[in-house]
């Protein structure tokens, strides 16, 4: 199974300052359709996982636009550019290109 | 509204079965392969299982499999897994997801605790 590794696993932000999540696979993540299938979720306190982006990039729909998502091959960014109250909470990569689909370990945010 | 609401979750013995159900609403259930997810307490998430929209195919992580069965009923807009022979390893909140491994829809979950 491919293996993800995010880091930090801890993250004390102050708000307002950016953050940065790294997330590294074992294997390239790029699909033979060409397609790179990583994805980021956030979890809020006592809430269901939802997803930020899908393909690397890509933003769901209502996700602010202080998040963003870069990387490519098996290195890959989750970065806020001004954290709010409102993103404390665990961070986890997933990949689908390789079966079966795995997730990271999960960063936890918090507020300093 | 688009949901997904589980149900089923509960306590059980080593050894026991408890079948999860759940309900989608708002968007064509038929047209999406259906994922479960779980997150064991304090800890990160794990696919369990999926189901291609018609049914015809399903994948299953390898500690689950030949105890757990997916399945689905596109007339009642319905997901279900099946768990038997469950054991102290299984106990977490389980999650039913849209999509193959994209997951762009989650329910609230369901708790299932497997203790003696």
């Amino acid at each position: 199974d491919v293996v993800m590794t995010q880091s930090p696993l801890s993250l004390p932000v102050t708000p307002g300052q950016p953050a940065s999540i790294s997330c590294r696979s074992s294997q390239s993540l790029v699909h033979s359709d060409g397609n790179t299938y990583l994805s980021w979720f956030q979890q809020r306190p006592g809430q269901s996982p939802r997803r930020l982006f899908y393909r690397v990039s890509t933003r769901d729909s209502g996700v602010p636009d202080r998040f963003s998502g870069s990387g490519s091959g098996t290195d890959f960014t989750l970065k806020v550019s001004r954290v709010e109250a409102e993103d404390v909470g665990l961070y986890y990569c997933m990949q689908g290109t390789h079966w079966p689909p795995t997730f990271g370990q999960g960063t936890k945010v918090e507020i300093k | 509204e688009v949901q997904l609401v589980e149900s089923g979750g509960g306590w059980v013995q080593p050894g026991g079965s408890l079948r999860l159900s759940c309900v989608a609403s708002g968007f064509t259930f038929s047209s999406n392969w259906m994922s479960w997810i779980r997150q064991a307490p304090g800890k990160g998430l794990e696919w369990v299982a999926n189901i291609k929209q018609s049914g015809s195919e399903k994948y299953y992580v390898d500690s689950v499999k030949g105890r757990f069965t997916i399945s689905r009923d596109n007339a009642k807009n319905s997901l279900y897994l099946q768990m038997n022979s469950l054991r102290a390893e299984d106990t977490a909140v389980y999650y039913c997801a849209r999509g193959k491994s994209g997951y762009d829809m989650w329910g609230q979950g369901t708790m299932v605790t497997v203790s003696s």
